[in-house]
């Protein structure tokens, strides 16, 4: 099975600090996305990457960054924490395959970090 | 851009009962894929069905079947017998057949379950 961790299932941080929310898949999947989940808006993407040192952005990567250094491993970074970042974020893996339909993503726990 | 649009915020159903969930979709593109995917309670996302766009026949796993209306971008799933797992959160999805593989998701139904 595959299995997509996240480093924290609960996290607290204040205005201003830098965060890492870690995200390590073991199935070798090319494909790593960071999602952002809010009520009444569903999940939203903020970056993903198809490779190692590669990355894209998605439809939210304003006060974001992103860091792929190893192929199982996906960060997310906060450079400044700001109470609008107050989410659950979900990590995701699938395999690089042209077009069909079974790469699918399989998601990690989430983790819910709260900003004060 | 595509979107996804799921109107019903909260749904409920008596257990053993049948229960639809509608999902609307808007694109220009031909060839895509859509999904639907789980949510338990502080458990992580699964997928629960897959269709894609170039088929006519409505896809099917166990008691989840969806009904897809390509040409009102439509994409409904059924969910017969319901049971007191199926209570959750559920995404309606869509990936287009080329490209970047994101997924572009809609706002989520809540279905309760009530015994």
């Amino acid at each position: 099975d595959v299995k997509v961790t996240q480093s924290s299932r609960y996290l607290v941080k204040r205005t201003g600090e830098k965060v890492f929310l870690e995200c390590v898949q073991d199935m070798d999947h090319e494909n790593m996305f960071w999602y952002r989940q809010d009520p009444g808006l569903g999940l939203r993407l903020i970056y993903f990457s198809y490779d190692v040192k590669m990355k894209e952005k998605g439809d939210i990567p304003e006060g974001y960054s992103v860091s792929r250094e190893k192929k199982e491993r996906f960060s997310l970074i906060l450079e400044s924490a700001s109470t609008n970042q107050t989410s659950m974020y979900l990590c995701a893996s699938s395999l690089s395959l042209a077009g069909g339909s079974y790469n699918e993503q399989f998601f990690g726990p989430g983790t819910r970090l709260t900003v004060l | 851009a595509q979107t996804v649009t799921q109107s019903q915020p909260e749904m409920s159903v008596q257990e053993a009962e049948t229960v639809t969930l509608s999902c609307t979709y808007d694109t220009s593109e031909s060839d895509y894929y859509l999904f639907w995917y789980k949510q338990p309670p502080s458990r992580q996302m699964i997928l629960v069905i897959r269709q894609e766009a170039y088929k006519q026949q409505n896809a099917t796993e166990n008691r989840f079947s969806v009904n897809f209306q390509k040409a009102a971008k439509s994409f409904s799933l059924k969910i017969s017998d319901s049971q007191l797992g199926d209570a959750a959160m559920y995404f309606c999805a869509y990936r287009s057949y080329q490209g970047a593989q994101k997924l572009v998701f809609g706002q989520g139904t809540r279905l309760t379950i009530n015994p």
